[in-house]
């Protein structure tokens, strides 16, 4: 199993530009999450997907930022326009959540480390 | 707000030495995980709890949820350098959204 899948690993950017990370989740789960993490931070829940569809978007800052999740086995983060604090590591996590279950185990991607100059 | 609170923030320890890292919550979760990241790498999956007292053993690292299942502890015996990492611990009320903790950094001396 590939595991989950997320590029670019890593993007430079100047503020103002349009930035767009991509997943590609595990085969078979049905739940995808985007986080970022900084130091200062750690590790903040942006938004979920299940089974395509958006549950929670509250940890979205702000309307710069938006999320799809076109099929099972794709979604985009993007950041329109970025600005310098937008710099962090975002990462993507899948999992498997059956009927009745929470959330239990998530799979981490290996992040995209942007940076916004 | 559901929050899980994580201590001591930072570990520097020598090669061998035994530690425990804590992760506390005023909420009930109905499962916890314990996740441990290295530099430039996403979070890895360790173990699950579920359980209210459960006891979970991985090689060297022990695993423990409270009675009440708001609480759990990380015990390492012998930590070598390879420890090295951050630790998360997360929790889920059942609902799809899991809750994390600031971590635990820990640092091995060799």
């Amino acid at each position: 199993d590939a595991g989950v899948i997320q590029s670019p690993r890593h993007e430079v950017t100047e503020m103002g530009q349009e930035v767009t990370l991509r997943c590609k989740p595990i085969s078979g789960h049905n739940s995808l999450f985007w986080y970022r993490q900084t130091m200062m931070r750690g590790l903040e829940l942006l938004i979920y997907f299940n089974n395509n569809v958006p549950i929670d978007d509250s940890g979205m800052p702000e309307d710069r930022f938006s999320a799809k999740m076109p099929n099972a086995s794709f979604s985009t983060l993007k950041i329109q326009p970025s600005e310098p604090r937008d710099s962090a590591v975002y990462f993507c996590a899948s999992s498997l959540v059956t009927s009745g279950r929470g959330s239990y185990e998530q799979y981490f991607g290996p992040g995209t480390r942007l940076t916004v100059t | 707000t559901q929050l899980l609170e994580q201590s001591p923030q930072f570990l520097s320890i020598q090669e061998g030495e035994n530690l425990t890292v804590y992760c506390n919550s005023s909420s009930v979760f109905s499962s916890l995980q314990w996740y441990r990241q290295e530099p430039g790498e996403g979070p890895v999956l360790l173990v699950t709890v579920v359980t209210g007292g459960e006891v979970k053993k991985l090689k060297r690292l022990t695993f423990q949820f409270g009675d009440a299942r708001k609480d759990s502890s990380l015990h390492i015996t012998a930590a070598q350098p390879g420890d090295t990492g951050l630790y998360l611990c997360a929790g889920n009320t059942g609902g799809f959204k899991t809750i994390f903790g600031a971590g635990t950094r820990l640092f091995v001396k060799a």
